[in-house]
């Protein structure tokens, strides 16, 4: 198994702007992911995040929207830009590895 | 593309006794695996159980136990002994390994959200 530390763990943004959510692995991992989950509902993947090259977005998410780093196997980052009350979510990011997949605890985004 | 269907969206259990949480997949896959995740209020996700599509054997792991039924598409989780730490919603997810490792996306169910009474 593998832990998956996230930041910030939660914030609230004015419309228009933009945050940027970390996530830090105590190990290598070949694969990292970005989760959006709605309260009391399922994960939607947004993208995995591919060590030195571009990420791969899922359908009805794009890069200019989601802009994601991934610049060593043990870090990545996900931004959120231009944000509109729709993306109040829990974003969530996981890294695959031999077991199974680990997830990070969640940031709990709220857009005014 | 990989459905996954949870078709309880609640269950309820007293302490001590067992519970079984349904999910079906739908795949044309021949080599895959398939989880159970734990996600309590504090929304941390934490793997359960996991079980590998070319074994038949069915996993388990302590008081967690999986029903898995290849043909059927079905893989159902049992739960003994329920604990009142056991409440939480748990999902479902189906992953496709990624070019000949054993890792790769996850497609999850809607969850069902299980709440054990003392």
């Amino acid at each position: 198994s593998a832990v998956i530390s996230q930041k910030p763990s939660r914030d609230i943004c004015q419309r228009g702007t933009s945050l940027t959510i970390q996530c830090q692995v105590d190990s290598q991992v070949t694969m990292m992911f970005w989760y959006r989950q709605q309260p009391g509902q399922s994960l939607t993947l947004i993208a995995t995040a591919n060590q030195g090259s571009e990420a791969t977005y899922e359908s009805g998410f794009v890069i200019d929207k989601f802009p994601i780093s991934r610049p060593n196997l043990t870090f990545s980052t996900l931004t959120v830009s231009n944000m509109s009350p729709e993306d109040s979510s829990i974003y969530l990011c996981s890294g695959g590895m031999e077991g199974g997949q680990f997830f990070g605890p969640g940031t709990r985004l709220t857009v005014l | 593309a990989q459905t996954v269907t949870q078709s309880q969206p609640e269950m309820s259990v007293q302490e001590a006794e067992t519970v079984t949480l349904s999910c079906t997949y739908d795949t044309s896959e021949n080599n895959y695996y398939l989880f159970w995740y734990k996600q309590p209020p504090s929304r941390q996700m934490i793997l359960v159980i996991r079980q590998e599509a070319y074994k038949q054997q069915n996993a388990t792991e302590n008081r967690f136990s999986v029903n898995f039924q290849k043909a059927a598409k079905s893989f159902s989780l049992k739960i003994s002994d329920s604990q009142l730490g056991d409440t939480a919603m748990y999902f479902c997810a189906f992953m496709k390994p990624a070019g000949g490792t054993s890792y790769g996306k996850l497609t999850f169910g809607q969850g069902t959200i299980l709440t054990v009474h003392p």
